[in-house]
């Protein structure tokens, strides 16, 4: 059974001071990597898609990486706009569709 | 370009009715999936849709719980004979395509059963 783990559950930074979260997982054959930024009462919003090791993609103050077990979302000088619950998801080769396993999520509160 | 477009936001609904809960894909996408999210709980997948079809209904439930994607219209998750445990967050999203990609989700329903 495919398991994400995210770390810590909740993280909280001052304006500036950097950071990463981190996301273990255990896939049968990876497809993708999935990270998504959730604002309370809202849905998720993708952020980057991970399909192997060694792979990284910015945006903005945001970096992803991706290892074999596990993904890291880089906070560089984060702002309190920053401030929101960061969800993981893994997708498997062998879903009959595009079915996703997510993690519980890290809250980051940035304060000003 | 609208988004995922899901309706009622809210719902409110007393144990023993039914609760229908719409999806309105992003404009060119025809993957539907549908998740639930329970308070204090990570995003859960449900099913997933394409226009007239259930591709994988592997995380719904058995009983009471059912989903469909016609060909005119949007999706519709219906759950019947609504009880408390079903309060949650309902997420429904859509891609263009199905493995490998992102889905852009939609704002979700807020199922209140009392």
């Amino acid at each position: 059974e495919d398991q994400v783990t995210q770390s810590p559950e909740a993280l909280r930074l001052q304006e500036g001071e950097s950071s990463s979260l981190n996301c273990s997982y255990t896939v049968s054959g990876l497809r993708g990597l999935f990270w998504y930024r959730q604002d309370p009462g809202k849905g998720p919003e993708f952020l980057f898609t991970l399909y192997s090791a060694g792979e990284e993609k910015e945006k903005e103050r945001l970096k992803a990486t991706l290892t074999k077990k596990e993904s890291f979302l880089h906070i560089t000088a984060p702002k309190p706009e920053d401030s929101a619950t960061y969800l993981c998801a893994v997708q498997a080769q062998e879903t009959s569709g595009s079915r996703l396993t997510f993690g519980e999520g890290t809250q980051l509160t940035v304060n000003p | 370009n609208a988004g995922v477009m899901q309706n009622p936001r809210h719902l409110v609904r007393r144990r023993g009715q039914e609760a229908r809960l719409r999806c309105s894909p992003m404009k060119g996408h025809s993957h539907v999936y549908w998740y639930r999210q329970l308070p204090e709980e990570g995003l859960k997948f449900m099913v997933y849709l394409q226009k007239e079809n259930i591709i994988d209904e592997s995380g719904m439930p058995k009983e009471r719980f059912s989903a469909e994607f016609p060909k005119e219209g949007p999706s519709i998750l219906r759950i019947q004979q609504v009880v408390r445990g079903d309060s949650a967050a309902y997420f429904c999203a859509s891609s263009p395509l199905g493995q490998g990609y992102g889905y852009t989700f939609g704002s979700g329903t807020r199922l209140t059963v009392v």
